[in-house]
């Protein structure tokens, strides 16, 4: 079993709908969860990080993270095409971003 | 600023050659990880840094691969010799004091 899971997609969402990522993670000593962004060819890059149960909101970004059923979500309202990448989430069992394990990624297209 | 620099940005290399990649962590930055992704593993940590020391290196895959960090502004991932599963893309991303890890562009390595 994987440490860090995602549906692995593709998922399809028209432009301007709501776009859902969902991550399980097996360790109950995880502290910290982020959101990471790829784009096809290139580099990830960090889109939310989230340490405390509930919700955390950036724009049009939503994490959430419920410990007690290990599980951590990211969504984004009003989709647009150029969020079309693969989403990849990150555990740390650390109280901060060292020592990721990430999972296999989502990968989501908008349709426009 | 500059950014994580990776070196060379694609590599062709036959089998039982020796490879060398290069990163120069963004400056001040105190950790530094080195990653590997290919379709069927994902993204997965190699070893990580903090100050110059490796702290971490249970991500290396055997023997052949090692990795050094001489000063705080230059680190070298090696493989030697190369076998054809070796060919993914090499990340390597700095963070300060643990915090959100930026990584480089990558190493797009392809082992004949």
């Amino acid at each position: 079993q994987k440490e860090v899971e995602q549906n692995s997609g593709p998922l399809s969402v028209p432009e301007g709908a709501i776009a859902s990522l969902n991550c399980t993670y097996s360790d109950r000593g995880s502290q910290s969860f982020f959101w990471y962004r790829q784009y096809s060819g290139k580099s990830p890059e960090l889109i939310m990080s989230i340490y405390s149960n509930g919700d955390k909101e950036d724009g049009r970004f939503t994490a959430q993270l419920n410990k007690a059923s290990q599980y951590v979500s990211l969504l984004i309202r009003d989709s647009q095409p150029s969020d079309s990448a693969t989403y990849l989430c990150a555990v740390s069992l650390s109280g901060s971003a060292r020592q990721l394990t990430f999972g296999s990624g989502t990968q989501l297209t908008v349709l426009p | 600023d500059a950014g994580v620099i990776q070196s060379p940005r694609h590599e062709v290399t036959e089998m039982g050659q020796e490879v060398t990649l290069r990163c120069k962590p963004i400056s001040g930055h105190d950790y530094l990880f080195w990653y590997r992704q290919t379709m069927m593993r994902g993204l997965e940590l190699l070893i990580y840094f903090n100050n110059n020391v490796p702290i971490d290196d249970s991500g290396m895959p055997e023997d052949r691969f090692s990795a050094k960090m001489p000063n705080a502004s230059f680190s070298t991932l090696k493989i030697q010799p190369s076998e054809p599963r070796d060919s993914a893309v090499y990340f390597c991303a700095s963070s300060s004091q643990g915090n959100t890890q930026y990584f480089g562009p990558g190493t797009r390595l392809t082992v004949l």
